[in-house]
């Protein structure tokens, strides 16, 4: 398995433009999380899914964010409008059980 | 409210050293407890993982020991070399595998 895919890896944007991230996860896993990843706040966890359903979202800072997992193979992450505080890393994990496997992140600019 | 909380920031160790990093958490439901290692331009990968019924887990040259008592747990690095040279992140989680991360430790280690 080539693992955790995210897309696209680097994203610049203006501000007020709508960005969306994508992630296909570990074929056969059940639990998806989007985390994100700054200096300031480190690891956060946004959002976390299980089969295909979202868990909790109480990560999820505005409602600018909003996620999707239409089916197994395959999440969106849109952030609609952008602004600058949005830039940072943006990372997928799936999991099945206790180990979750990270993507390698998008890093969104929003100038 | 960050539920876990890590140090030092940073440390440089010594090619052959041992690294040390502590880790403190609060919520006693908490019951699963990884250590994360992430390189530059990478996205998080499982180090080492341990749960509250044990005080010490060894693989290879790493090892957690955890204090349930105390609420804290630790990574220590033996024969460090270069190649560990990363950072790294404790975690805890309830059952449902959500990650709440430390800040994280920048390990850097003189060849």
């Amino acid at each position: 398995d080539a693992g955790v895919i995210q897309s696209p890896r680097h994203e610049v944007t203006e501000m007020g433009q709508e960005v969306t991230l994508r992630c296909k996860p570990i074929s056969g896993h059940n639990s998806l999380f989007w985390y994100r990843q700054t200096m300031m706040r480190g690891l956060e966890l946004l959002i976390y899914f299980n089969n295909n359903v979202p868990i909790d979202d109480s990560g999820m800072p505005e409602d600018r964010f909003s996620a999707k997992m239409p089916n197994a193979s395959f999440s969106t992450l849109k952030i609609q409008p952008s602004e600058p505080r949005d830039s940072a890393v943006y990372f997928c994990a799936s999991s099945w059980g206790s180990e979750a496997f990270f993507g390698q992140g998008t890093r969104l600019t929003v100038v | 409210q960050q539920q876990v909380k890590q140090s030092p920031q940073s440390l440089i160790v010594q090619k052959g050293g041992i690294s040390i990093i502590n880790c403190a958490y609060e919520n006693t439901a908490f019951d699963y407890f990884p250590w994360y290692q992430q390189f530059p331009g990478k996205g998080p990968a499982l180090l080492i993982a341990i749960r509250p019924d044990v005080s010490e887990k060894k693989e290879g040259r790493f090892t957690i020991s955890f204090n349930k008592s105390a609420k804290q747990f630790s990574l220590h690095i033996m024969d460090s070399q270069p190649g560990d040279s990363a950072t790294y992140f404790c975690a805890a989680s309830k059952r449902d595998y959500k990650l709440s991360f430390g800040a994280g430790t920048t390990v850097t280690v003189r060849a």
